[in-house]
Formats: structure tokens, sequence, C-alpha cells
């Protein structure tokens, strides 16, 4: 079993929709997660991060993370065209500790 | 945030050659790591470059292939060697800031190995 698990997609939604992509988990000591954007031919970007459970809103991007599921979700109101690329979701157990990533998802909003 | 630099930023390289690749942050980092990415894959961890000492390797990857130099806090090199076709990837170094536990990834060097 992956440490990380992420629905590759392609995911295709029309613009101002409400996306939520998702990664499960098996490792319950993980308490660092993170997502990532990534688009075409560039680094991935770090969009939000958190520790331990709970919700982080950053604009239009809310993070959400269930420790008792070993679920995290990342929410994007409004999406735009530009949302269009890969998200990657990222954790770690302790600090300093190796990252796991996802597989990613492939995001496309279209006009 | 942090500006993370990598070059080159692309090459296009020999099969049996080798490829040094930089990496130089702006601030304070704790760690820095090496990834390797595929086409239309996730991201694969290479290495852990630690400061003054040899770099810690994951399973998979190994020194005399992927040479890593880390001198100081700030900059560090990894070396593909006697590269293959298969090496043909996008490397990505990583820093973990001081203070902090998230990681911010380099732009990526796109390899292509002929």
């Amino acid at each position: 079993q992956k440490e990380v698990e992420q629905d590759p997609g392609p995911l295709s939604v029309p613009e101002g929709a409400i996306v939520s992509l998702n990664c499960t988990y098996s490792n319950s000591a993980f308490q660092y997660f993170m997502w990532y954007r990534q688009y075409s031919r560039k680094g991935p970007e770090l969009l939000m991060y958190t520790y331990s459970s709970g919700n982080k809103e950053d604009g239009r991007f809310t993070a959400q993370v269930d420790k008792s599921s070993k679920y995290i979700s990342l929410f994007i109101r409004d999406s735009q065209p530009s949302d269009s690329a890969t998200y990657l979701c990222a954790m770690s157990a302790y600090w300093g500790n190796q990252f796991y990533f996802g597989t990613g998802t492939s995001l496309t909003v279209i006009p | 945030s942090a500006v993370i630099s990598q070059k080159p930023s692309r090459d296009i390289c020999q099969r049996g050659t080798s490829l040094t690749i930089q990496c130089q942050v702006d601030s304070q980092v704790t760690m820095m790591f090496w990834y390797r990415q595929q086409p239309g894959q996730s991201l694969t961890l290479i290495a852990t470059a630690n400061q003054g000492s040899e770099a810690t390797y994951e399973s998979g990857f190994v020194i005399d292939k992927f040479p890593i130099s880390r001198p100081n806090l700030t900059f560090s090199t990894l070396t593909v060697s006697n590269m293959s076709p298969e090496d043909s990837s996008i490397y990505l170094c990583s820093v973990v800031l001081l203070g902090g536990y998230e990681q911010y990834f380099g732009p990526g060097t796109r390899l292509t190995v002929t």
C-alpha cells in the first residue's frame, strides 16, 4: 500500500465551479500536510501548508485535514482557467523527516 | 518563502557524459533535497543534501551515480554521472527554511539524454 494515495484525474470543471481535491494516507504519524500546484514544465509551487488537523483558508483556497479519517482536501472556490495545473499533496511525520508525495491530480478549468 | 534558482534550466546531453546541476537559495535553510520527476509522474526523492558531509540517499540511488555536494547552508550541486536515456527527467531541488517545516521547490532542470 502506498503511503499517500491521490486520484490522478484528469478533472475538468467549468469556470466558477468549486473544486475538491483529495488525498488519503496510511501513516497515522503524519502531521505536516502540504498542497502544491505545478504548471506544465515548472517546479511545484507551495499553495497551502498545515500542521495537524483542522482547516486553513487563503483567498479562494481552503485546506482541510481530518486525521481521524486520514484524509486531506484542498478546495478551490470560484475556479479560474489559471487554476489549470497539476495539484500534488505531500505530508511528513516529523520535522526534518522525509516528505511523501501523492501522484498529483490534473485539473482543467474550462472558460 | 525564498528565491531558489537552479542552473542550468535545461540541457541536452549525450549518453555517457555527466551533468552538474546547481541549486542556490537566497535565505537560510535547514534542509535541502534533490528530487527527480519523470514525465507524467510524481516526485521521487533522490537524496537529502547534508551540509559538510555525505548526502543521505534513498533506496535505488547511489553516490557513484548521483554525487551531491553541499558546501554551505544555501548551495548544493547534484551530478548525474555516466548518463543514459533513462536519466532523462526533471531534476528539482527543494529546501526547508530556517524556522519552518514546509518545503519549497526550485524551478527544475529539464534533462534530455540522447
